[in-house]
């Protein structure tokens, strides 16, 4: 089955630094990934739609220029927190779907992150 | 209104027991759904995802859906303490690979 891998599984880091996230598919090519973000004993909402080698699709109120999103090839998207501040912290999962338009959304482990 | 709606429970469920979870969509224009069970502090996993209308049967599981009524549900037999877990409805356009998820139910199996 399909496989997404996520790297790390959990960061810390101080206020003002960043942090970058990968998401590899690793038995499947990726034209889109998606990350999600999800608080404490809420729902998974959907950040940002990764499409490679165009630039990423943002959902409304999310900060294009905080949530940094590359994707290079079909195996790798990646996510870079910019200037981190403790609001930030959270759980990002990335997630992947097969070529087509109604195949299951397989998800990263996902990582942690704590804002110092 | 949400566009995927669940009870977000907790759900209490004595082992053997079927288990019945339910989520209500929006957007008629929907065309697949999806049922992801995620434990504590893990990623969501995928449990099932049905298409048509009617429903579908995998072991434990059985997901049923209607299109007319506009809900999804999941059904366990069985459950066992390691159902215990949230439960995640999700729902995307056709074509689309965006999912829009339901806020969860919360799922308990007592022994």
């Amino acid at each position: 089955g399909a496989v997404v891998s996520q790297h790390p599984s959990w960061v810390i880091c101080k206020s003002g630094t960043s942090v970058k996230i990968e998401c590899r598919s690793l038995d499947f090519q990726a034209t889109t990934m998606f990350w999600y973000r999800q608080f404490p004993k809420q729902s998974l909402m959907l950040m940002a739609t990764s499409n490679e080698g165009s630039k990423a699709t943002y959902e409304q109120g999310v900060e294009k220029d905080k949530f940094l999103i590359n994707h290079a090839s079909l195996t790798l998207s990646t996510l870079t927190v910019t200037s981190a501040h403790p609001e930030d912290s959270s759980f990002y999962i990335c997630s992947a779907a097969g070529a087509a338009g109604n195949s299951p959304l397989h998800f990263g482990n996902g990582t942690r992150l704590t804002v110092t | 209104q949400k566009e995927v709606e669940q009870n977000s429970g907790p759900l209490s469920v004595p082992e053997g027991a079927i288990a019945s979870l339910n989520c209500t969509y929006s957007d008629r224009g929907s065309q697949s759904f999806f049922w992801y069970r995620q434990y504590s502090g893990k990623s969501p996993e995928l449990i099932m995802f049905i298409y048509s209308n009617g429903d579908k049967e995998d072991g434990r599981f059985t997901a049923q859906l209607n299109k007319a009524s506009q809900y999804v549900s999941l059904l366990i037999r069985d459950s066992q303490p390691s159902d215990s877990a949230t439960y995640l409805c999700a729902v995307n356009a056709q074509g689309a690979q965006k999912l829009v998820f339901g806020q969860g139910t919360r799922l308990t199996i007592n022994p």
